[in-house]
């Protein structure tokens, strides 16, 4: 598999700094998020997600930031490494409504670029 | 765990011809997804099945594309006929029960190329 290719918004770093991705999302009623990331000839892997009740979450070198004021996640991962270049994606999930079945919804992507 | 398995990794096939994409889910997953992935519409839901049912199939495209899902380990994906526009990379993915997380594991996919 590749990622998805060139028309993506990029952000470029410098090896060690720190990397902050943003995403909007969509519906107010989306209860749960995560992120994603897609190395070039894989299928996306989980990063951290973060249910709607919170605010903030953090892992190891990553940390997830919601506002849900304003429909904005964020993934700010901290001493940026080569291997951290990839294709992020947010992701949403859309409870059901009167019954159903959850909908988990995919952003377009951010490309990180880390330059040594 | 061997994680999910796609077969094949990369198909390529002349238009009219029919394709099959196959999936093998993490064992004890009782959701599994099919999604598209191009430059232009990103990643797309086609469809998903809990328990081998069909429970949305709102994201297929149109009656060229069917998918089952015979038993709780396998899954097929069929194109037919295929057109050039069906040219892209096709995950399989697979969850456990959508309670606590919603986490779904991806396989490496299937590039498919029509010409």
């Amino acid at each position: 598999g590749e990622s998805v290719g060139l028309h993506l918004p990029t952000l470029s770093v410098q090896e060690g700094d720190n990397s902050i991705i943003n995403c909007a999302y969509s519906n107010s009623a989306s209860d749960y998020f995560i992120w994603y990331k897609q190395e070039s000839g894989k299928g996306p892997q989980f990063i951290i997600d973060i249910r709607s009740n919170m605010d903030k979450r953090q892992g190891q070198r990553v940390t997830v930031l919601l506002n849900k004021t304003v429909k904005h996640l964020s993934l700010q991962i901290a001493a940026t490494q080569p291997g951290d270049s990839a294709v992020y994606f947010c992701a949403e999930n859309i409870p059901p409504r009167r019954g159903g079945y959850n909908k988990l919804i995919f952003g377009a992507g951010t490309r990180l670029a880390v330059h040594p | 765990d061997a994680g999910v398995i796609q077969s094949p990794r990369h198909e390529v096939t002349e238009m009219g011809q029919e394709v099959t994409l196959r999936c093998k889910p993490i064992s004890g997953h009782d959701y599994l997804f099919w999604y598209r992935q191009t430059m232009m519409r990103g990643l797309e839901l086609l469809i998903y099945f809990n328990n081998n049912v069909p429970i949305d199939d709102s994201g297929m495209p149109e009656d060229r594309f069917s998918a089952k899902m015979p038993n709780a380990s396998f899954s097929t994906l069929k194109i037919q006929p295929s057109e050039p526009r069906d040219s892209a990379v096709y995950f399989c993915a697979s969850s456990t029960r959508q309670g606590a997380s919603y986490e779904q594991y991806f396989g490496p996919g299937t590039r498919l190329t029509v010409t």
